[in-house]
């Protein structure tokens, strides 16, 4: 089947730590997004890669750090500059407009 | 800016009964209108595409229409399966590389 895979599900934590999300497509799309969703609060656009090592910064990339080696894939690394992570993160891919969404991953910082 | 609104925040329908969820937009010329529907702790499924004013799309029991301000997403005689959060999203002519995306409605369809 093709789509988009987010692991892991959930993550948790701590304060000072860097972790990484993974995303990953097998739909050939050339397109790669990575969006952060909080409550009451549209979608806001943290990176996205149009070509497989190139990426541009989004709307709050402050804090976020991204990598594009494959097409398949486009990791996002939340640092610890991140000074609000705990949220929910969202990949999505596009061939040409609509952009298509994996599941998510839920991010909490204890 | 280009700038999303979406109304009302919350709809709560009776089975059966009918109504349309709204979304405003302005943006620096339209290239697309999206929306998608979004069940809770998932990833938004893509439901339609607009492109310009006067087109419809339908799909079961949705449909949406486009005006050169403002979008509607009808619901007709919804069952509580369609329950979820419905989100519309804009790409501007000028900029294609993001969706603006509005804050969504969140549909509850009682039995």
């Amino acid at each position: 089947d093709g789509g988009i895979t987010q692991s892991p599900k959930y993550l948790f934590r701590k304060e000072g730590q860097n972790v990484t999300l993974s995303c990953e497509q097998n739909l050939n799309h050339d397109a790669m997004y990575w969006y952060r969703q909080d409550p009451g609060q549209g979608l806001r656009l943290i990176y996205y890669s149009q070509i497989v090592n190139d990426f541009q910064k989004g709307d709050i990339a402050e804090g976020y750090s991204v990598s594009r080696e494959k097409k398949e894939s486009f990791p996002l690394t939340v640092t610890s500059a991140q000074k609000n992570p705990t949220a929910f993160y969202l990949c999505a891919s596009s061939m040409w407009n609509e952009q298509f969404f994996g599941p998510g991953t839920r991010l909490t910082v204890l | 800016e280009d700038q999303v609104t979406q109304s009302p925040e919350a709809l709560r329908l009776q089975e059966g009964e009918s109504s349309s969820l709204n979304c405003s937009y302005t943006v620096s010329g339209l290239r697309g209108l999206f929306w998608y529907r979004q069940d809770p702790g998932k990833g938004p499924e893509f439901l339609f595409t607009l492109y310009s004013a006067g087109e419809e799309k339908e799909k079961e029991r949705l449909k949406a229409t486009l005006t050169k301000k403002e979008s509607f997403l009808h619901i007709t005689a919804p069952k509580p399966e369609d329950s979820a959060t419905y989100l519309c999203a804009v790409q501007g002519r000028y900029n294609t590389d993001k969706l603006i995306f509005g804050t969504g409605t969140r549909l509850q369809v009682f039995p």
